[in-house]
């Protein structure tokens, strides 16, 4: 079992529509969850990162974690073409100097 | 602030020649590391520092070397380039609970 799994997609939504990215985990150590947003030929982009389990939210981006499930989610409101990218999630346990393991990413595809 | 930057952004290289890719960050951490990306392979880490003159192995070093020649600089060189390091590599630095990419190097070695 990898230690974070993510479903690839490709995922296709039609302009407005709310979308649900998903990633579960299997180390229970991991205390900060990260998501991150990948535009082709680009660097990954820090989006949200949430210490712990709750919500955090950030205008149309809402986080959720929760620990006792090792489930995180990544909420987008109102979604829009330039929102077309991969999104990937990434857990660590929160040392300055540990390594962060990343999920394989999920494709998205806004339509307009 | 220009966060974590990454020279050169494109290189072609023969098989058997050597490299240095640079990066260097702004932001004062502590952490930095050197991942790859393939298609359908995700984002594997090579080597990371946890801090100044220290360096580890990640996942996927073999072929690889690093220096961490200060806080702000991390290089990772290729010895004797193979094509099998083809792919497109990238440099982060952490605190805590935020990592931060540099925009990627596109290697392609024939």
């Amino acid at each position: 079992q990898k230690e974070v799994e993510q479903d690839p997609g490709p995922l296709s939504v039609p302009e407005g529509a709310i979308v649900s990215l998903n990633c579960t985990y299997s180390n229970s150590a991991f205390q900060y969850f990260m998501w991150y947003r990948q535009y082709s030929r680009k660097g990954p982009e820090l989006l949200m990162y949430t210490y712990s389990s709750g919500n955090k939210e950030d205008g149309r981006f809402t986080a959720q974690v929760d620990k006792s499930s090792k489930y995180i989610s990544l909420f987008i409101r109102d979604s829009q073409p330039s929102d077309s990218a991969t999104y990937l999630c990434a857990m660590s346990e929160g040392t300055s100097y540990d390594k962060v393991i990343f999920g394989p990413g999920t494709s998205l595809s806004v339509i307009p | 602030n220009a966060g974590v930057t990454q020279t050169p952004k494109f290189q072609v290289l023969k098989t058997g020649q050597s490299m240095t890719l640079q990066c260097a960050q702004d932001m004062n951490h502590n952490s930095m590391y050197w991942y790859r990306q393939d298609p359908g392979m995700g984002l594997r880490l090579i080597y990371y520092s946890a801090s100044e003159g220290t360096t580890d192995k990640g996942e996927v070093p073999n072929g690889y070397n690093v220096s961490r020649l200060n806080k702000r600089e991390f290089s990772l060189r290729l010895e004797s380039a193979a094509p099998s390091q083809t792919s497109v590599y990238f440099c982060a630095s952490k605190t805590a609970g935020e990592q931060y990419f540099g925009p990627g190097t596109r290697l392609t070695v024939t």
